[in-house]
Order: C-alpha cells, then sequence, then structure tokens
C-alpha cells in the first residue's frame, strides 16, 4: 500500500513569494491533515479535512494561508505571500477518520520550506 | 484544550539498554487517546504505539511499552534493548476534542550510543 505523498521535498524561496505544497493521502483515507513543524518543536495542526469539508482550522493563519482539498482526495496547501518565520517542515497525514479517539495518522515525507 | 509536556529535549543510552521518555498531559476531555510518534532525521513521522484512556492494561508493541499513569497524567515510553537505529526524535501526543486532533509535545532526541 502507498503511503503519503508529498511535493515538492525542499523549497527555498523569498519572503513575499508565494508557494503550493501538494499531498496525496492514502487511498480511501477520509481524513486529511496539515501541520506546520518549525525547528524544535512538535507539529501543529494547521488544517483538518473530513472528506472535502474542512473540520478544523483554527490555527490556520487565513490572511496568508490557504488550503484544498478537491474531490475529497489531493490537497493543496498555499501561502501568500510568505514570511520568514513561515519557515518550517510542513507535514501532511491521513487517517482513516472512523474510529474516534483511536485516530492513527499516517504521515508523508513532509516538504522543508526555507523563507530567505 | 490539550496539552503535552516532555521534559527531556535530550536522552542518551548505551545499545542493548532500557530507556524511558516522559510524557505528562493535561486534557479536559473525558475520553482520549496518547499517542507515541518517532522521527528519524530523514523527517517523517513513524507512528509506535497508543494508549486508550480507558484500557486496563499498558499498551505494548514490540521493544516499545507505554506506562500509563492515568492519576498522575503520565504515559512514558519504555524502549527495551535499545538499538543504534532508535536514535531519533520522539514525539508524545494526545487526541481529543470534536475532531479528535493530535496535540504533539516538543519532543526528546535520544541518541543510542554503540
Amino acid at each position: 500500500e502507498a503511503g503519503v505523498a508529498q511535493s515538492p521535498r525542499y523549497k527555498i524561496i523569498e519572503k513575499r513569494q508565494s508557494v503550493a505544497f501538494w499531498c496525496n493521502p492514502i487511498s480511501g483515507h477520509a481524513t486529511l491533515y496539515w501541520y506546520q513543524q518549525i525547528l524544535g518543536q512538535g507539529p501543529k495542526l494547521l488544517i483538518q479535512f473530513q472528506n472535502n469539508g474542512v473540520v478544523d482550522d483554527s490555527q490556520l493563519p487565513k490572511d496568508r494561508f490557504s488550503a484544498e482539498r478537491l474531490k475529497g482526495v489531493d490537497s493543496t496547501l498555499k501561502i501568500q505571500p510568505a514570511k520568514l518565520e513561515d519557515s518550517a517542515v510542513y507535514l501532511c497525514a491521513s487517517s482513516l477518520g472512523d474510529r474516534g479517539k483511536y485516530n492513527e495518522q499516517f504521515f508523508g515525507p513532509g516538504t522543508r520550506l526555507t523563507v530567505l | 484544550a490539550q496539552k503535552i509536556t516532555q521534559t527531556q529535549p535530550g536522552m542518551f543510552v548505551q545499545e542493548k539498554e532500557a530507556v524511558t521518555l516522559d510524557c505528562t498531559y493535561d486534557t479536559s476531555d473525558p475520553s482520549y487517546g496518547l499517542f507515541w510518534y518517532k522521527q528519524p532525521s530523514s523527517g517523517e513521522m513513524i507512528f509506535l504505539i497508543y494508549q486508550g484512556s480507558y484500557d486496563q492494561q499498558n499498551a505494548t508493541e514490540g521493544r516499545y511499552s507505554l506506562n500509563f499513569q492515568k492519576a498522575r497524567k503520565s504515559a512514558n515510553l519504555v524502549i527495551s534493548a535499545s538499538q543504534l537505529g532508535d536514535s531519533a526524535m520522539y514525539f508524545c501526543a494526545t487526541s481529543g476534542g470534536s475532531n479528535y486532533k493530535l496535540t504533539f509535545g516538543k519532543g526528546t532526541l535520544l541518541t543510542v550510543n554503540p
């Protein structure tokens, strides 16, 4: 079974530029998550989708970050315009979403973003 | 709201010895889950073990066991017979809230010495 796919793996941009990340979850997984992991910290949830609807985006900086999950499969996370503090690893995860508190999430390899 | 505290920024252990990584949590949810993930230098998060708040027995998965003390709100990870490949960051997390989202701690960097 294929895992969670993400691209690109690395991205370097200058501040005020825009950037987009792509995620393809494990087939059949209804729930998709985007996390931001700043160096030296644990992942922080940015947005959670259930199928193609947003369940939680309370920690998404909506003035610059946007995300969509068209057709309930692939997802794209965009930052526009980027700031220096957006430098982080962006992790995508997916889960079946039907197991309540036992909600094992499978993570992709992440995209390392550097904003200069 | 949930909170995870991992007080050990770094730990060292000799190969083949056991090591305990500490985790305390705070949650207002009556039912919750506790997870441990491993993150090698390559960056991917690898699921290790899960404990439900109402599970009577401590969870075990191969060389990993979770020392769950509900009254003390602790969920320590025990790795037995450490291997060089166990060197990585280890994150404790709890699931809670209506959407069971994961809240992670800051992690512990484990180094296994030969």
